[in-house]
């Protein structure tokens, strides 16, 4: 149990669906992020919350826009998605502080578009 | 700009056999490194970092890596390995920034041989 808790575990989703990722840090952490996990690459820095503010957006395509109601939750809402997103979703948070902190990750999300 | 290299992608190993995982970096300022671990069906955790102080530095499961300046490397060992061992592992550079930004490598899977 790392603190991070992602639902749904795993996702199968049609081109014209809209779903949505879910994750919650109780860790007290001032930052959130987003990672895509897929096979044979690096991890994918997607978003990146801090103070619940958006301070980074790695030229992610509009079918994915995140969401950061308050400090402890995340949201991916995905809309019509291509099947080269099915991959590895990794929430993550940390606390910024003047030095680089642990980034703690949750267990993922495994996306399918079908 | 940062970036990390892993050159092993696979590295199979016999139970109770040293492991040497590495990795290399580079950055145009001050570094912060560290080697993440993913077990199968799970997020990352992490095994150990460096962020300044001794060069050598110690993690959970019996993980230590050194960090070398000169030759941009920060190299991860076990002096034996156990079948519990089996696991990806990333290596992972952050700069000083605001709010972090983490680098990670390709990652590197270990198979501990029986």
């Amino acid at each position: 149990e790392t603190g991070v808790t992602q639902t749904p575990r795993h996702l199968v989703m049609g081109m014209t669906n809209k779903k949505s990722l879910k994750c919650e840090q109780h860790l007290g952490h001032n930052a959130m992020y987003w990672y895509k996990q897929s096979a044979k690459k690096p991890l994918e820095l997607m978003f990146v919350y801090s103070l619940e503010e958006r301070v980074e957006n790695n030229s992610v395509p509009s079918r994915f826009s995140p969401e950061c109601p308050n400090s402890s939750h995340l949201f991916l809402h995905l809309h019509t998605l291509q099947p080269e997103d099915s991959a590895l979703y990794l929430c993550a948070s940390s606390q910024e502080g003047q030095s680089p902190d642990t980034i703690y990750f949750g267990e993922g999300s495994w996306l399918t578009v079908v | 700009a940062q970036s990390v290299t892993q050159l092993d992608s696979q590295v199979p190993v016999f139970e109770e056999a040293p492991v040497e995982l590495r990795c290399n970096y580079s950055s145009s300022v001050s570094v912060y490194l560290f080697w993440y671990v993913q077990y199968p069906n799970q997020g990352l955790q992490l095994l150990l970092k460096y962020l300044s102080g001794s060069t050598l530095v110690k993690g959970i499961n019996g993980f230590e890596a050194e960090f070398n300046k000169s030759q941009t490397s920060f190299h991860l060992r076990k002096p034996s390995v156990h079948i519990s061992d089996t696991a990806e592992y990333f290596c992972a550079v952050s700069d000083s920034g605001g709010y972090q930004k983490v680098t990670f490598g390709t990652g590197t899977k270990l198979q501990v041989i029986p």
